[in-house]
């Protein structure tokens, strides 16, 4: 089976950076992504890594180390607008079920 | 800038009904999920729908779940005997093809049995 691993609460202030892991015990997987969801919203994509690495996109960045069965969500000067639940999710091979991981609520302080 | 659409919002059932939850997945995409969340809690896969057919389901999706694709546009789940823990957020979601590509969400169906 596929789980993963996030803390559940975050804190932060304004113009902060704050990193959001994500442990995962997977069979196999195409890539782990990132999603944002505003309280009564919908998920929304962030980010992608398909490869170990780093991947950048704009104040967002997102890590994936398979080897350690690790990523992170790197957020960078916080804004109030970035108060939101992010959960890591991965795609499992043999079945093309999206897998959510469990979640961490970021609140961002003035 | 093509989107999800799910209908109704907000849903209100008695215990035991059977609700029919709609959405219209992005036209050229070729995956459809249903997804779940309590209040509070995680994101819940339910099932996955390609090629017409049930590709994969959880064991949240027993008997009293079914999901259809009725016509060319709309992708539905229905819920029989609604039971009081079936109150939660349910999402549908789609994706051009399965693999990498990210899944679109609409903006989910409340439903609160009562």
């Amino acid at each position: 089976g596929q789980s993963l691993e996030q803390p559940s609460e975050v804190t932060a202030v304004e113009g902060a950076i704050v990193q959001i892991n994500c442990t995962y015990q997977t069979s196999g997987f195409y890539g782990l992504s990132w999603y944002q969801q505003h309280d009564g919203g919908a998920p929304t994509f962030l980010s992608y890594n398909a490869l170990d690495g780093l991947e950048e996109t704009g104040r967002f960045s997102s890590f994936l180390s398979r080897s350690d069965s690790y990523g992170y969500l790197l957020l960078q000067e916080l804004q109030m607008k970035d108060s939101a639940s992010y959960f890591c999710a991965v795609r499992d091979r043999g079945t093309d079920k999206l897998i959510f991981g469990t979640g961490t609520r970021l609140q961002v302080f003035p | 800038e093509p989107e999800v659409t799910q209908t109704p919002s907000h849903q209100v059932t008695q215990m035991g009904q059977e609700v029919i939850l709609r959405c219209v997945p992005i036209s050229n995409h070729l995956y459809f999920y249903w997804y779940r969340q309590i209040l509070g809690q995680k994101v819940e896969f339910l099932v996955s729908f390609y090629n017409n057919e049930i590709s994969e389901k959880s064991e949240i999706f027993d008997d009293q779940f079914s999901v259809e694709r009725p016509d060319g546009s709309n992708f539905t789940l229905k819920i029989r005997s609604t039971k009081l823990e079936d109150s939660a957020m349910y999402f549908c979601a789609s994706s051009f093809e399965g693999g990498r590509t990210e899944a679109f969400f609409g903006q989910g169906t409340r439903l609160t049995v009562v």
